[in-house]
């Protein structure tokens, strides 16, 4: 399989318990991004990398969430002390890098659903 | 941060009939601007972009337009079938529009 793999695909924990969801890219991919997504609404920018570089996170993430990519290769996700408001769906993308004509579209894994009770 | 603004959001069309949705953007610094589709419980794919040295850009039925002195890119479908009923959702830079919820009666 060549697309983007998450896994899980499916997550419920208690509220206040740790989880780390995982993302392998498509292999020739260097750039690998993570979205959040609720229902009704467009993905909501989390943080991307390009190779092991964090390159940007976004302000609106609270520092309960870290995502690293030690290796540029796969990354994880990990929300710590999770809440309620914490359920949705997570997205990770992967695209080919910047050149000289630009960014390049995603493609998406299958996401991972959390669900905090 | 670059602010994407899609409009409607949402769109009821008769099958054969034309659907548009536009997006406006306030950031002229990327040059890329592409167009996500997602069906209901599935994962958005990539379904046309374009970039910024062009005005336009057709595959079959679905075409997308830049007009980069007025800030936006819209979506056209033509000839639209049930399978066209998703939404689809603008994005530029890191940034997602809202979504349009496009539903295409028989």
């Amino acid at each position: 399989d060549t697309g983007v793999s998450q896994d899980p695909r499916h997550k419920i924990t208690k509220r206040g318990q740790n989880v780390t969801f995982r993302c392998d890219p498509i292999s020739e991919h260097n750039r690998l991004y993570w979205y959040r997504q609720t229902l009704g609404q467009g993905p909501e920018f989390l943080t991307y990398f390009q190779n092991e570089a964090q390159l940007e996170k976004s302000r609106l993430l609270s520092d309960r969430f870290s995502a690293e990519r030690p290796k540029g290769s796969f990354s994880t996700l990990e929300i710590q002390r999770t809440e309620q408001g914490d359920s949705a769906m997570y997205l990770c993308a992967s695209s080919l890098g910047l050149d000289g004509r630009g960014n390049y579209g995603y493609t998406f894994g299958s996401g991972t659903r959390l669900t905090v009770v | 941060g670059e602010n994407v603004e899609q409009h409607p959001s949402t769109l009821s069309v008769q099958e054969g009939d034309s659907a548009v949705i536009k997006c406006t953007y306030s950031d002229s610094a990327s040059n890329y601007f592409p167009w996500y589709k997602q069906e209901l419980g599935k994962r958005p794919q990539l379904i046309i972009d374009i970039r910024s040295n062009v005005g336009e850009k057709k595959d079959q039925r679905i075409a997308v337009t830049l007009n980069k002195t007025a800030k936006h890119f819209s979506l056209h479908i033509t000839e639209t079938q049930p399978e066209d009923s998703a939404v689809y959702f603008c994005a530029k830079k890191l940034q997602f529009g809202a979504g349009t919820q496009v539903v295409v009666t028989p």
